[in-house]
């Protein structure tokens, strides 16, 4: 089974401060690595899902990088809003059989 | 709305008790995935299914067991043999279109407890 790891574990940030957070996957037989944002009393929603070294993906105020010779990824995140607010998952894509493993999440409090 | 409808949101299991977890979803996806999380852990694959009336174990399937009967449903029965079933349970569909494009799509989760 392949080992995903998430840093730091959880994350008190200032309204409006930038921050970033890491996922670290097993490199070899890499497919794809995935990004979620899970809200509290909602469903998991996917941000970003890269497969190729150096891939860069924005939506809105988030980011992430991949570098896949290395086995990171980073999730960035720019002026932070109360909304901003919740645990964010990364996985790792196993084999090609679809199955994620996953990583246990940094969880992210924005403090107004 | 298309989405992923889970059912009960909570749930009590009595001592030898199997109890049932509804999933079902209405985007026309081919897999569906179940999966379990305890606290400080990452989300565990139970069991997933790619394709009507056929499904494999994940990495802890024991004491679980599923059924997929049509392409929108699949039920997850916790059974008396999971003798730690307390945890909170997300059911996930997703297309198969290209190693790695298969984005999962999440229920709200079921959490079960044991009385």
């Amino acid at each position: 089974i392949l080992n995903v790891e998430q840093s730091p574990q959880s994350l008190h940030v200032q309204e409006g401060d930038s921050t970033n957070f890491t996922c670290s996957f097993p490199s070899s037989n890499f497919y794809a690595l995935h990004w979620y944002r899970w809200e509290t009393a909602k469903s998991p929603e996917a941000l970003f899902v890269m497969t190729l070294n150096g891939d860069e993906k924005k939506k809105g105020r988030i980011s992430a990088t991949l570098n896949t010779k290395e086995g990171y990824s980073y999730l960035y995140i720019k002026g932070s809003q109360p909304e901003d607010s919740a645990t964010y998952l990364c996985a790792s894509l196993r084999d090609s059989n679809y199955q994620l493993i996953w990583g246990a999440g940094t969880k992210l409090i924005i403090k107004p | 709305d298309g989405g992923i409808t889970q059912s009960p949101k909570y749930l009590f299991r009595k001592e030898g008790q199997n109890v049932t977890l509804s999933c079902e979803q209405n985007l026309n996806h081919d897999a569906m995935y179940w999966y379990r999380q305890d606290p400080g852990q990452g989300l565990r694959l139970i069991y997933y299914s790619q394709i009507v009336n056929d499904f494999q174990k994940g990495d802890i399937a024991e004491g679980y067991s599923v059924s997929r009967e049509k392409k929108e449903s699949f039920p997850l029965t916790v059974t008396s043999a999971q003798k730690n079933p307390t945890a909170f349970y997300l059911c996930a569909s997703s297309v198969l279109q290209g190693v790695g494009e298969n984005i999962q799509y999440f229920g709200a989760g079921t959490r079960l407890s044991v009385l």
